[in-house]
């Protein structure tokens, strides 16, 4: 079955720079990749999603890239802020089957 | 609030005993999963619903485990004779999909179950 793992599991960036995270997934019917953000006590929201049809998607500050040959795709986070602190994760599913498969989780600190 | 609630929020219960939590999905979505979230981990796939049609369960799902979703709108998920692994958070999300198609999963706030 599918498998994703996600590195790293914690990152501190200062505030303003840059923040990126990491994962590979090992299905490759895998089709659909979304990334949650789950502040402490919190439910997962979606921040944003890439379909397999497209190699990247952008939302303001936040990008994501897919490397369908590769197996991998990343959350890029630009001009980071406090509020960006939180944990991240990135999750994978197939057409044929809607459950999402989920990494471990990145927890990012934002320094100020 | 048009959002997935869940309820109840919290729940205590002892070793042995039966628990029952509800989930109310947003009211248009067809598809309604079943997640289990401990700490510091990522949330695993228990089972989800197409409609009222069970269409998955996961191999974590023990036989203690069962889910409900009568009239395709609110489900329940019951643990019965509850052990301590079962202390976990658990989450309720929703979409609507299209066969074939994913579609954004919408959580709810979660049922944080202790079993002492």
């Amino acid at each position: 079955g599918e498998n994703v793992e996600q590195h790293p599991s914690t990152l501190s960036v200062q505030e303003g720079d840059s923040a990126v995270i990491k994962c590979t997934y090992s299905d490759s019917a895998s089709n659909y990749f979304p990334w949650y953000k789950q502040e402490l006590g919190k439910r997962p929201q979606l921040i944003i999603d890439i379909r397999s049809n497209v190699g990247e998607k952008k939302d303001q500050r936040i990008a994501v890239t897919l490397n369908k040959t590769a197996k991998h795709f990343s959350l890029h986070i630009t001009e980071t802020q406090p509020e960006d602190s939180a944990v991240y994760f990135c999750a994978a599913s197939t057409r044929s089957n809607y459950q999402l498969i989920w990494g471990a989780g990145t927890k990012l600190i934002i320094k100020p | 609030d048009t959002g997935v609630s869940q309820d109840p929020r919290h729940k205590i219960t002892k070793r042995g005993q039966n628990v029952t939590f509800r989930c109310d999905p947003i009211s248009e979505h067809n598809r309604l999963y079943w997640y289990r979230q401990t700490l510091g981990q990522g949330p695993e796939f228990l089972t989800y619903f197409q409609n009222e049609a069970q269409l998955e369960k996961s191999r974590l799902l023990s036989d203690r485990f069962s889910a409900e979703r009568p009239k395709g709108s609110f489900s329940t998920l019951e643990i019965q004779r509850t052990e301590q692994g079962d202390s976990a958070m658990y989450l309720c999300a929703s979409s609507l999909g299209l066969a074939g198609v994913q579609e954004t999963q919408y959580f709810g706030p979660g049922t944080r179950l202790l079993v002492l």
